[in-house]
Formats: structure tokens, C-alpha cells, sequence
């Protein structure tokens, strides 16, 4: 079935420094992804998305592009901040009931 | 106010209990979801919605039970609370495919 694999955590960065989160899937089809992010005490708020092959998304200074050829939707930021400290999780939608798989999340803390 | 609620925040109960668990969306979305969010596992489909009256089951459904005589309302039961039912329980919902879901705050329960 689908599945999404993201990296272990914790991440840990100093503000300022490249982050990068991999995420990789399995799916039959072209789903959409997707890339949520969780603050603590709080519900996961979408970040931004790719419906097709070779699009990008962006939001808030981190990016995604959806890639058929590695099956892959790496989240990419240049420069962290603090409050980018947060739980992060991708996801695929896929089928015609409109499941979000997950992924287990990446927690990334990022020290001043 | 539009958007997605949840109640309880916060609910305690005992072992072999009845709950709910009570979504209420303002958008008149055709699907609604309900999640659970466990250290280790991400987050889980239990049960989900495409319409009022038509639900189905997602990865972990067994001692839950939902219903949708509204579209805007998606409530979650225990029928018989266990400890390993203790969890953060997210509800969502999405227009389509492709937009993305919103998420409510959560209900954190623990079973004791």
C-alpha cells in the first residue's frame, strides 16, 4: 500500500543554518504531498503542497519540489529561525477518498 | 467563526467508559476525518467520511464508532475506553482532493 518515510529526528540547528527534512513515498498513481507542520500544544497546519510531478511548493521560506523520477519531497529552508522549531510531517493523498497518509514527523529544534 | 472544533481539550475517564469525542465544521466540507497521534507512529486514520451518512473505516478503527447525520458535525465514540486508547485525537477535514486538509486542536485523552 502507500506509505510515506521521513528522516529520524531530532534535527537540531543553529538559527540561521540549511535545513533540510527528506521524505520519500510509495504510490500507485501520481498523489498529491504534502508537508504539515505541528507547533507544540497545537494541531498540524499545512505548510504547502505539490499536486504534480516537478511542482514546487513554497511557503514561509521553505520549499518543496515533487519529484517523480526519486519518488521523493524534500522540505528545504536556507535560513532557520527559532520559530521554526516544530514538529514537521509529510504526507500523500492518494485514491478517490482523499486519505493523507503520514509520516511519523521530524521534530526540529533550532537553538539561538 | 469559521473553522474546525473540537471538544473536549482535555478529557479524563476511566477504563470501560463511554466517550465522545465531538468535531464541528463550519465550511460544509464533503470529508472529514478522524486521526489519532501516538509518539512513534505519527498520525493514524481511525475512521473517515466522504459525505453525511456515508463513513468508513481507516487503519485503526476497531473499538471506535462514528456517525454523520450532519454534514458539519463528525463525532467520534469509545464504546468501551481501554488505556491503550489514551492519545491526542485530531479531527480534519477537506473540500477535495489536492487542497490540503485543516486540522482541528486536538482532544488529548487519557484512560486510567
Amino acid at each position: 500500500g502507500d506509505s510515506v518515510t521521513q528522516m529520524e529526528g531530532p534535527v537540531t540547528l543553529s538559527e540561521e543554518a540549511f535545513l533540510t527534512i527528506n521524505c520519500t513515498y510509495t504510490a500507485t498513481g501520481y498523489p498529491s504531498l504534502f508537508w504539515y507542520v505541528q507547533y507544540p500544544g497545537e494541531g498540524l497546519q499545512l505548510l504547502l503542497k505539490a499536486t504534480k510531478a516537478d511542482d514546487k511548493g513554497s511557503n514561509k521560506g521553505f520549499e518543496a519540489t515533487y519529484r517523480k523520477e526519486t519518488t521523493s519531497f524534500h522540505l528545504e529552508k536556507g535560513s532557520v529561525q527559532v520559530s521554526d522549531s516544530a514538529v514537521y510531517f509529510c504526507a500523500l493523498e492518494g485514491g478517490a477518498t482523499n486519505k493523507l497518509i503520514f509520516g511519523t514527523g521530524t521534530l526540529l529544534a533550532v537553538q539561538p | 467563526d469559521a473553522g474546525i472544533t473540537q471538544s473536549p481539550r482535555y478529557k479524563i475517564t476511566e477504563t470501560g467508559r463511554q466517550v465522545t469525542l465531538m468535531c464541528h465544521q463550519t465550511w460544509s466540507h464533503s470529508y472529514m476525518f478522524w486521526y489519532r497521534q501516538d509518539l512513534g507512529h505519527g498520525l493514524r486514520l481511525i475512521y473517515y467520511s466522504a459525505a453525511a451518512d456515508i463513513t468508513d473505516k481507516g487503519e485503526v478503527p476497531d473499538g471506535y464508532v462514528v456517525s454523520r447525520s450532519k454534514t458539519e458535525n463528525f463525532p467520534l465514540t469509545l464504546e468501551s475506553a481501554t488505556r491503550s486508547q489514551t492519545s491526542v485525537y485530531f479531527c480534519a477535514s477537506t473540500q477535495g482532493e489536492g487542497v490540503g486538509y485543516t486540522f482541528g486542536s486536538g482532544t488529548r485523552l487519557t484512560v486510567v
